[in-house]
């Protein structure tokens, strides 16, 4: 069956720009986690999405970071006036329920020039 | 609180050698463990997992790991590395009753020939 998928796969954009990065997670998923990985780094947990409960957002780094989840499915991470330390890697991953395995989509590439 | 810690950023071995890549936890309630790997310019990749039951379990590829409740450890070993083997490590932990994830910082994996 169809994987995580997240578009786009790479995404340069100049500072002071917003963007919006999507994840497609596997049907039937009700648990979808955006993180995020900078060089040489682990995975930064940013947000958590679980049914229709009210999303952990607890990981942000400011607020210029938001997300949502339409329909329980399809995600979208927005950052608003990128900054350069927002360049990473923006991985998504679904699961069945919470604490069960993560799938990893192949993640977005942001670079902000 | 949570976390994980990888010891060893970096970890060379000869092709055919034994593979140990460390991972100690801290969790004040039962952990679900776990081990992806990563491949350049790919997502994270599910090796296998801890949840309850047998201490040590067995994951794809040849890797296993054993759960330590007294060591609080979750290391992952391969008798024999191959080539393809080379690629970046994660250990992450959630709880039982939990739906946060908390990875470690991930260990590099460099075979030899």
């Amino acid at each position: 069956g169809a994987g995580v998928s997240q578009s786009p796969s790479n995404k340069v954009t100049e500072k002071g720009k917003d963007v919006e990065l999507r994840c497609d997670p596997i049907s039937g998923h009700t648990a979808l986690y955006w993180y995020r990985q900078s060089l040489g780094q682990g995975l930064e947990f940013l947000i958590y999405f679980q049914g229709n409960s009210a999303p952990d957002k607890s990981g942000l780094p400011s607020d210029r970071f938001s997300a949502e989840r339409t329909g329980g499915s399809v995600s979208t991470l927005t950052i608003q006036r990128t900054q350069q330390e927002d360049s990473a890697v923006y991985l998504c991953a679904s699961s069945l329920v919470g604490n069960s395995e993560q799938y990893f989509g192949p993640g977005t590439r942001l670079t902000v020039t | 609180a949570q976390s994980v810690t990888q010891l060893g950023s970096h970890v060379s071995v000869s092709e055919g050698a034994l593979v140990l890549l460390r991972c100690n936890y801290s969790s004040s309630v039962p952990p679900y463990l776990f081990w992806y790997v990563q491949y350049p310019n790919q997502g994270l990749q599910l090796l296998l997992k801890y949840t309850t039951g047998a201490t040590l379990v067995k994951g794809i590829n040849g890797f296993e790991a054993e759960f330590k409740k007294s060591e609080t450890s979750f290391h992952l070993t391969k008798p024999s590395a191959h080539m393809s083997d080379a690629a970046e490590y994660f250990c992450a932990v959630t709880l039982n009753t939990g739906n946060q994830f908390y990875f470690g910082t991930g260990t590099s994996l460099t075979v030899i020939p």
